[in-house]
């Protein structure tokens, strides 16, 4: 199977302030991009999608930024809390293809 | 927001038996399913892609005799370990796609965990 990277960073953010999750993606023909929120032994939940034909999309407190051209994905959250606390990850479609590659995933902690 | 619901959510067996998950779209008809397997503190792997009515993709190092998947009606995919071993333990977890004229959001169940014994 594929999957990209092996263990989790962790990025740790005071409440109320914004946090960025960063992520590479693999395949310049990826033209589809979404962030999903992982917690502790559930599956992972929606947060915001982009195509390649943008490169900003927001919505509450969240704005993903996509740069084509360095193969960069990024998340922003608008005045972190401590429900944010999970594990981010990017994940890809391939143009053409019903296949979505997931990232390694970044464990966001909101610190108090 | 569409609804997949996957089941059970743990499941604990002995070495040697066989465990079925199923991962079922509620509200709407999927096309196509997905099945990850994660490890503790990684990603999701991608196992295979299902489609209704036929057979299922599976990614290379996959074992398709291992791993069973049928996609029989458009709102149902299951999941067979055959043979489980305590290294098939995991937490695996399903996803459903609408099945629109491009990509679109993916829709995940709750995962299930299993651990063999």
């Amino acid at each position: 199977g594929e999957s990209v990277g092996l263990h989790l960073p962790t990025l740790s953010v005071q409440e109320g302030d914004n946090s960025i999750i960063n992520c590479a993606y693999s395949n310049s023909a990826s033209d589809y991009f979404i962030w999903y929120k992982q917690e502790s032994g559930k599956g992972p939940q929606f947060i915001i999608d982009i195509r390649s034909n943008m490169d900003k999309r927001q919505g509450q407190r969240v704005t993903v930024l996509l740069n084509k051209t360095v193969k960069h994905l990024s998340l922003q959250i608008a005045a972190t809390q401590p429900g944010d606390s999970a594990v981010y990850f990017c994940a890809e479609n391939r143009s053409g293809t019903y296949k979505y590659i997931f990232g390694t995933g970044t464990r966001l902690k909101v610190l108090a | 927001g569409a609804v997949v619901s996957q089941h059970p959510s743990r499941v604990i067996c002995k070495s040697g038996t066989s465990v079925k998950i199923e991962c079922r779209s509620l509200d709407f008809q999927a096309t196509t399913m997905f099945w990850y397997r994660q490890f503790p503190k990684q990603s999701l792997m991608l196992m295979a892609t299902s489609n209704e009515g036929s057979k299922a993709t599976y990614e290379q190092g996959v074992e398709k005799d291992k791993f069973l998947i049928n996609h029989a009606s458009l709102t149902l995919s299951t999941l067979t370990v055959t043979s489980a071993h305590p290294e098939d333990s995991s937490f695996y977890i399903c996803s459903a796609e609408k099945g629109q004229s491009q990509a679109g959001e993916l829709f995940f169940g709750e995962g299930s965990r299993l651990t063999v014994l």
